[in-house]
Protein backbone atom coordinates (compact mmCIF):
# COMPACT_ATOMS: atom_id res chain seq x y z
CA UNK A 1 0.00 0.00 0.00
CA UNK A 2 1.82 2.89 -1.08
CA UNK A 3 -0.39 5.86 0.28
CA UNK A 4 -1.02 7.22 -3.06
CA UNK A 5 -3.82 6.71 -4.52
CA UNK A 6 -5.04 6.98 -8.37
CA UNK A 7 -7.97 6.18 -10.41
CA UNK A 8 -9.32 5.50 -12.74
CA UNK A 9 -7.02 3.14 -13.40
CA UNK A 10 -7.36 2.73 -17.05
CA UNK A 11 -9.46 5.16 -19.35
CA UNK A 12 -10.43 4.89 -23.03
CA UNK A 13 -11.23 8.68 -24.52
CA UNK A 14 -12.16 9.98 -27.54
CA UNK A 15 -10.56 13.12 -28.84
CA UNK A 16 -13.97 15.29 -28.65
CA UNK A 17 -14.07 14.18 -24.48
CA UNK A 18 -13.76 15.97 -21.23
CA UNK A 19 -12.41 13.39 -18.27
CA UNK A 20 -10.28 13.96 -15.25
CA UNK A 21 -7.28 11.85 -13.81
CA UNK A 22 -7.69 12.09 -9.68
CA UNK A 23 -4.64 11.28 -7.36
CA UNK A 24 -4.97 11.02 -3.58
CA UNK A 25 -2.18 10.73 -0.89
CA UNK A 26 -2.48 9.60 2.52
CA UNK A 27 0.92 11.02 3.27
CA UNK A 28 0.83 14.06 4.72
CA UNK A 29 3.25 15.30 1.82
CA UNK A 30 3.24 18.87 0.97
CA UNK A 31 4.38 18.15 -2.70
CA UNK A 32 2.41 16.40 -5.38
CA UNK A 33 3.65 15.73 -9.23
CA UNK A 34 2.53 14.91 -12.56
CA UNK A 35 4.08 12.71 -14.75
CA UNK A 36 3.55 11.38 -18.27
CA UNK A 37 4.96 7.72 -19.70
CA UNK A 38 4.45 6.93 -23.15
CA UNK A 39 5.52 3.88 -24.74
CA UNK A 40 9.53 3.15 -24.66
CA UNK A 41 10.23 6.71 -23.22
CA UNK A 42 11.16 7.54 -20.22
CA UNK A 43 9.01 9.45 -17.26
CA UNK A 44 8.24 12.86 -18.37
CA UNK A 45 7.91 15.40 -15.46
CA UNK A 46 4.52 17.45 -16.17
CA UNK A 47 3.82 19.14 -13.00
CA UNK A 48 4.65 20.28 -9.79
CA UNK A 49 2.94 21.61 -6.98
CA UNK A 50 4.22 23.17 -3.96
CA UNK A 51 1.56 23.62 -0.96
CA UNK A 52 -1.41 23.85 -3.11
CA UNK A 53 0.28 26.04 -5.42
CA UNK A 54 1.92 25.53 -9.13
CA UNK A 55 5.23 25.38 -9.00
CA UNK A 56 6.30 23.76 -12.23
CA UNK A 57 5.18 23.16 -15.76
CA UNK A 58 7.46 21.84 -18.16
CA UNK A 59 5.69 23.30 -21.32
CA UNK A 60 2.98 20.88 -21.45
CA UNK A 61 0.25 21.91 -23.72
CA UNK A 62 -3.01 23.43 -22.39
CA UNK A 63 -5.24 20.99 -22.76
CA UNK A 64 -3.92 19.12 -20.16
CA UNK A 65 -5.27 21.36 -17.60
CA UNK A 66 -3.57 20.51 -13.23
CA UNK A 67 -5.50 21.24 -10.32
CA UNK A 68 -4.78 21.28 -6.93
CA UNK A 69 -7.30 21.95 -4.41
CA UNK A 70 -5.78 20.85 -1.24
CA UNK A 71 -2.26 19.33 -0.19
CA UNK A 72 -4.12 15.77 -0.59
CA UNK A 73 -5.59 15.59 -3.59
CA UNK A 74 -4.42 16.35 -7.43
CA UNK A 75 -6.00 16.50 -10.23
CA UNK A 76 -5.43 16.05 -14.54
CA UNK A 77 -8.04 17.83 -16.33
CA UNK A 78 -8.21 16.61 -19.99
CA UNK A 79 -9.95 17.47 -22.97
CA UNK A 80 -9.66 17.44 -26.85
CA UNK A 81 -6.39 15.15 -26.36
CA UNK A 82 -4.53 13.67 -29.37
CA UNK A 83 -3.82 9.94 -29.53
CA UNK A 84 0.08 10.92 -28.66
CA UNK A 85 -1.07 11.51 -25.48
CA UNK A 86 -1.70 8.14 -24.81
CA UNK A 87 0.37 7.04 -22.38
CA UNK A 88 0.76 6.09 -18.57
CA UNK A 89 -0.03 8.89 -16.05
CA UNK A 90 1.71 8.60 -12.72
CA UNK A 91 1.23 10.98 -9.51
CA UNK A 92 3.61 11.65 -7.06
CA UNK A 93 3.63 13.22 -3.79
CA UNK A 94 6.89 13.91 -1.50
CA UNK A 95 7.44 16.02 1.50
CA UNK A 96 8.53 18.94 0.28
CA UNK A 97 8.72 20.00 -3.24
CA UNK A 98 12.36 21.18 -4.93
CA UNK A 99 14.18 18.87 -2.51
CA UNK A 100 16.72 16.98 -4.20
CA UNK A 101 17.18 13.98 -1.92
CA UNK A 102 13.27 14.12 -0.78
CA UNK A 103 11.79 10.70 -1.88
CA UNK A 104 9.02 10.85 -4.43
CA UNK A 105 6.22 8.26 -3.41
CA UNK A 106 4.01 7.31 -6.44
CA UNK A 107 0.50 5.97 -7.52
CA UNK A 108 0.01 3.06 -9.60
CA UNK A 109 -0.69 5.09 -12.65
CA UNK A 110 -3.66 5.54 -15.05
CA UNK A 111 -3.12 4.00 -18.64
CA UNK A 112 -5.04 6.22 -21.07
CA UNK A 113 -6.14 5.65 -24.30
CA UNK A 114 -7.01 8.54 -26.70
CA UNK A 115 -8.59 7.05 -29.70
CA UNK B 1 19.62 18.71 -23.98
CA UNK B 2 20.58 15.91 -20.70
CA UNK B 3 20.42 12.97 -21.01
CA UNK B 4 20.27 9.31 -18.52
CA UNK B 5 20.99 6.61 -19.78
CA UNK B 6 20.29 3.16 -18.16
CA UNK B 7 22.10 0.00 -19.36
CA UNK B 8 21.16 -3.22 -20.41
CA UNK B 9 17.67 -2.32 -21.49
CA UNK B 10 17.01 -5.57 -20.07
CA UNK B 11 17.99 -8.56 -18.71
CA UNK B 12 17.06 -12.24 -17.88
CA UNK B 13 19.59 -13.80 -15.06
CA UNK B 14 18.68 -17.59 -13.13
CA UNK B 15 17.77 -17.15 -9.58
CA UNK B 16 20.91 -17.28 -7.28
CA UNK B 17 23.02 -14.72 -9.98
CA UNK B 18 24.17 -11.74 -8.65
CA UNK B 19 23.73 -8.84 -11.21
CA UNK B 20 24.36 -5.31 -12.05
CA UNK B 21 23.42 -2.42 -14.44
CA UNK B 22 24.57 1.20 -14.80
CA UNK B 23 23.05 4.53 -14.73
CA UNK B 24 25.08 7.03 -16.65
CA UNK B 25 24.16 11.10 -16.69
CA UNK B 26 26.02 14.01 -16.90
CA UNK B 27 28.77 14.98 -15.22
CA UNK B 28 27.89 18.63 -14.13
CA UNK B 29 25.40 19.98 -12.52
CA UNK B 30 24.62 17.43 -10.30
CA UNK B 31 22.33 17.17 -7.41
CA UNK B 32 21.44 13.55 -6.01
CA UNK B 33 20.61 10.55 -7.96
CA UNK B 34 17.71 8.58 -6.74
CA UNK B 35 17.15 4.35 -7.82
CA UNK B 36 14.01 3.26 -7.82
CA UNK B 37 12.11 -0.26 -8.07
CA UNK B 38 8.90 -0.71 -10.55
CA UNK B 39 7.25 -3.72 -10.63
CA UNK B 40 4.69 -4.60 -13.44
CA UNK B 41 1.02 -3.55 -12.61
CA UNK B 42 2.25 -1.66 -9.16
CA UNK B 43 3.60 1.88 -8.26
CA UNK B 44 7.43 2.61 -8.45
CA UNK B 45 9.13 2.35 -5.19
CA UNK B 46 12.02 4.29 -3.95
CA UNK B 47 15.37 2.02 -3.09
CA UNK B 48 18.07 4.85 -2.81
CA UNK B 49 19.36 8.64 -2.87
CA UNK B 50 22.20 9.25 -3.82
CA UNK B 51 24.21 12.49 -2.94
CA UNK B 52 28.13 12.36 -2.36
CA UNK B 53 30.36 11.25 -4.85
CA UNK B 54 31.59 7.98 -3.84
CA UNK B 55 28.46 7.10 -1.78
CA UNK B 56 27.39 3.63 -1.17
CA UNK B 57 24.13 2.41 -0.30
CA UNK B 58 23.06 -0.79 1.04
CA UNK B 59 19.41 -2.48 1.59
CA UNK B 60 19.60 -6.24 1.94
CA UNK B 61 20.80 -7.67 -1.11
CA UNK B 62 20.63 -4.57 -3.41
CA UNK B 63 23.51 -2.09 -3.25
CA UNK B 64 24.50 0.96 -5.35
CA UNK B 65 27.15 3.11 -5.98
CA UNK B 66 27.89 6.58 -7.15
CA UNK B 67 30.70 8.28 -9.09
CA UNK B 68 29.69 11.98 -9.88
CA UNK B 69 32.96 12.39 -11.41
CA UNK B 70 32.73 10.58 -14.16
CA UNK B 71 28.76 10.58 -13.99
CA UNK B 72 27.80 6.84 -13.36
CA UNK B 73 26.12 5.11 -10.49
CA UNK B 74 25.96 1.25 -10.74
CA UNK B 75 23.17 -1.15 -8.55
CA UNK B 76 23.80 -4.32 -7.74
CA UNK B 77 21.71 -7.25 -6.93
CA UNK B 78 23.63 -10.52 -4.89
CA UNK B 79 21.70 -13.76 -5.25
CA UNK B 80 18.93 -12.22 -7.52
CA UNK B 81 15.43 -14.19 -6.99
CA UNK B 82 11.97 -14.01 -8.58
CA UNK B 83 10.37 -11.20 -6.50
CA UNK B 84 13.29 -9.48 -7.96
CA UNK B 85 12.43 -9.09 -11.48
CA UNK B 86 11.21 -5.38 -12.16
CA UNK B 87 12.10 -2.54 -13.63
CA UNK B 88 14.91 -0.51 -12.26
CA UNK B 89 14.97 3.26 -12.98
CA UNK B 90 17.14 5.68 -11.86
CA UNK B 91 16.39 9.52 -12.02
CA UNK B 92 19.12 12.50 -12.08
CA UNK B 93 18.32 15.34 -10.25
CA UNK B 94 20.28 18.78 -11.48
CA UNK B 95 18.25 21.17 -9.92
CA UNK B 96 15.30 22.12 -8.56
CA UNK B 97 12.41 20.41 -9.83
CA UNK B 98 14.69 18.95 -12.78
CA UNK B 99 14.07 15.24 -12.21
CA UNK B 100 15.23 13.39 -15.93
CA UNK B 101 14.56 9.87 -15.58
CA UNK B 102 16.17 7.19 -17.65
CA UNK B 103 14.14 4.22 -19.60
CA UNK B 104 15.19 1.54 -17.02
CA UNK B 105 16.80 -1.78 -16.98
CA UNK B 106 14.36 -4.45 -16.93
CA UNK B 107 15.30 -7.55 -15.17
CA UNK B 108 14.04 -10.81 -15.45
CA UNK B 109 15.24 -13.95 -12.76
CA UNK B 110 13.95 -17.61 -13.56
CA UNK B 111 13.16 -19.65 -10.99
Amino acid sequence: ETGVTQTPRHLVMGMTNKKSLKCEQHLGHNAMYWYKQSAKKPLELMFVYNFKEQTENNSVPSRFSPECPNSSHLFLHLHTLQPEDSALYLCASSPLAGGDTDTQYFGPGTRLTVL
Amino acid sequence: ILNVEQSPQSLHVQEGDSTNFTCSFPSSNFYALHWYRWETAKSPEALFVMTLNGDEKKKGRISATLNTKEGYSYLYIKGSQPEDSATYLCAFVSGTYKYIFGTGTRLKVLA
